[in-house]
This record gives C-alpha cells, structure tokens and sequence, in this order.
C-alpha cells in the first residue's frame, strides 16, 4: 500500500533533550511537509522540502530543524530550543504543491516529562 | 494574522440534519480552497476542492458553496451521518511562487453528529 508512514505514534521529551520525527513515504511525491497541530489552532506549516537537498522554513520553523537526504525521507527534530513542544506533529506530502492534495501521515503525538 | 477564519468552532447536528461550515478570507490572491476531513488519531484527508469561477461544487453529500464577492466559502453536510463525526478544516491557497508553502488552514471545525 502506497502511503506516509509516521513513528513513533507516541514520544516523549525530557528537559532539554532533542528528539527525531520519523516520516517516510513510498508515493514517489516530491514535495514533503511537517505541520504542528494544537487543539483549536489549525494546523501550521512547520518546514516543507520540494527535492532533495532542499528545504524551507515555514510559519513557525524556530526549535525545529529538517533533513532531505532522501527523496522517500524527511525526518523532523525538535531541538531542546523549542520550549513548547507538545502537540500533534503531522507529516505530509504532495506530487508538486499542495494544491495537487496533501497526503497525511497518522502523526506524531509528542509530550514533556 | 489568521487569514482564514472558521466558524464555528464546534457543531452538533442530529442524524439526517444538514451540517453548515463556513470560512472567510481576506486575500483575494487566493484561487483554490480545499476541505479537509480529520478522524482523532489520525491526519487529515483531502474532502473536497473548489476553484473561484464555480459557484457550487457537489460530490455525494457533501456541497461546497462559493461567494467570491464576500470572499466567504461554506461546507454543507447534507444527511450528516455519525460517522462524518470528525473535525474539518478548511483551507485556502494562492498561486505558486514556489509552492505548498501559500497553503494556509483555518482552525477546525469540530462537528459531532448524535445517532
């Protein structure tokens, strides 16, 4: 089955700890995603990569970082600067843009301890 | 800046009732507007799109109605079933200038329909 899949289904973060996302797809798409998702805000455009090699900041990049060695690859890590990071962590990918529909991952639920 | 806003934040409607979400905008630039489905737990799906020079875009039972002049879009859930209880989000985008990045979503609708 062609698709996003994302791991772990549950993190938790310790004080000053850096943490890595998985995402992965077998969708051929070139475009990937990383939303963050809090209970009543929507969801907002953390980085997104068009190829590889190549990446861009969105709306709230900061405490965040990325990689696209990979075109099947985007792994997310969220730094110990980041010093709100609990929420949904969503993962996404698109043929070209997003207009062309986003394909989501079942997320990431990250937490503090 | 939220530059689309959604109401209502939360909806309730009996089996059978027609479910009403809508969105407004401000940026004329924007020329495509998709909804979005989420079931907790998982991420969201892809619903249903629209484009500026239709007024009304109809798949199944679900319509989404267009107003360009008032720069307002709605989802309209006819026979709103339990199992369209999820949270929609609508969403609008702008002409590339490189990319997904003009993709901007409203905040959510939750919408629970009672048996």
């Amino acid at each position: 089955d062609g698709g996003i899949t994302q791991s772990p289904k549950y993190l938790f973060r310790k004080e000053g700890q850096n943490v890595t996302l998985s995402c992965e797809q077998n969708l051929n798409h070139d475009a990937m995603y990383w939303y963050r998702q809090d209970p009543g805000q929507g969801l907002r455009l953390i980085y997104y990569s068009q190829i590889v090699n190549d990446f861009q900041k969105g709306d709230i990049a900061e405490g965040y970082s990325v990689s696209r060695e990979k075109k099947e690859s985007f792994p997310l890590t969220v730094t110990s600067a980041q010093k709100n990071p609990t929420a949904f962590y969503l993962c996404a990918s698109s043929l070209g843009t997003a207009r062309e529909k986003l394909f989501f991952g079942s997320g990431t639920q990250l937490s503090v301890l | 800046q939220q530059q689309v806003k959604q109401s209502p934040q939360s909806l309730i409607v009996q089996k059978g009732g027609i479910s009403i979400i809508n969105c407004a905008y401000e940026n004329t630039a924007f020329d495509y507007f998709p909804w979005y489905q989420q079931f907790p737990g998982k991420g969201p799906a892809l619903l249903i799109a629209i484009r500026p020079d239709v007024s009304e875009k109809k798949e199944g039972r679900f319509t989404i109605s267009f107003n360009k002049s008032a720069k307002q879009f709605s989802l309209h859930i006819m026979d709103s079933q339990p199992g369209d209880s999820a949270t929609y989000f609508c969403a609008a985008d702008r002409p590339a200038q490189g990319g997904s990045e003009k993709l901007v979503f409203g905040k959510g609708t939750k919408l629970t329909v009672n048996p």
